[in-house]
């Protein structure tokens, strides 16, 4: 059965203090994998997809990285404006989005 | 663009009333999606239109919800009757035509409460 999980569920850290998050995943024939912010009230908002093993991409202070097993999110220096939630999801087949639950971050000045 | 549009942005009924949400997606878009999003269970994909047609509704939880794309720039996802264990934020996200549906755009979400 295809599944996302993502760790930790909440993580606060301190202005400029650099940290990672967790997406693991199984999935039979994976399409991509996908990185979303959802601030709340609001909708998701797309910011990475990766799609092999290796792969890594940045916007920012955001870098995403890729295994076969899971990817990372790293997050350099954030700032209180990263706060918010961020979604992984693994496309499986054509069209399915499997998305993790989340993880809250809280950054404090 | 104004991006994807849904309403109402908040909806509150009671038990047994049928429930009506609304989305425009972004003009040029072929593919739409419905998503239920819960603190329990995340984000679930209830179904799939490609070209207003639907794809894969096998995550609509029963026969109380359906939903519609009548054409291009409309879809509605209607419950009824409600039950209070709908109550959830709707999603609606569309992508952009030529083929790839990897990034997908969402509307501002409808919160639904049923009594």
């Amino acid at each position: 059965e295809d599944q996302v999980t993502q760790s930790p569920e909440a993580l606060r850290l301190q202005e400029g203090e650099s940290s990672s998050l967790n997406c693991s995943y199984t999935v039979s024939g994976l399409r991509g994998l996908f990185w979303y912010r959802q601030d709340p009230g609001k909708g998701p908002e797309f910011l990475f997809t990766l799609y092999s093993a290796g792969e890594e991409k940045e916007k920012e202070r955001l870098k995403a990285t890729l295994t076969k097993k899971e990817s990372f999110l790293h997050i350099t220096a954030p700032k209180p404006e990263d706060s918010a939630t961020y979604l992984c999801a693994v496309g499986s087949g054509t069209y399915k989005y499997i998305f993790g639950t989340g993880t809250r971050l809280k950054v404090l000045a | 663009d104004a991006g994807v549009i849904q309403s109402p942005r908040h909806e509150v009924t009671e038990m047994g009333q049928e429930v009506t949400l609304r989305c425009k997606p972004i003009s040029g878009h072929n593919s739409l999606f419905w998503y239920r999003q819960t603190m329990m269970r995340g984000l679930e994909l209830l179904i799939y239109f490609n070209n207003n047609v639907p794809i894969d509704d096998s995550g609509m939880p029963e026969d109380r919800f359906s939903a519609k794309m009548p054409n291009a720039s409309f879809s509605t996802l209607k419950i009824q009757p409600s039950e209070p264990r709908d109550s959830a934020v709707y999603f609606c996200a569309s992508s952009p035509l030529g083929g790839s549906t990897d990034t997908q755009y969402f509307g501002p979400g409808t919160r639904l409460t049923v009594l």
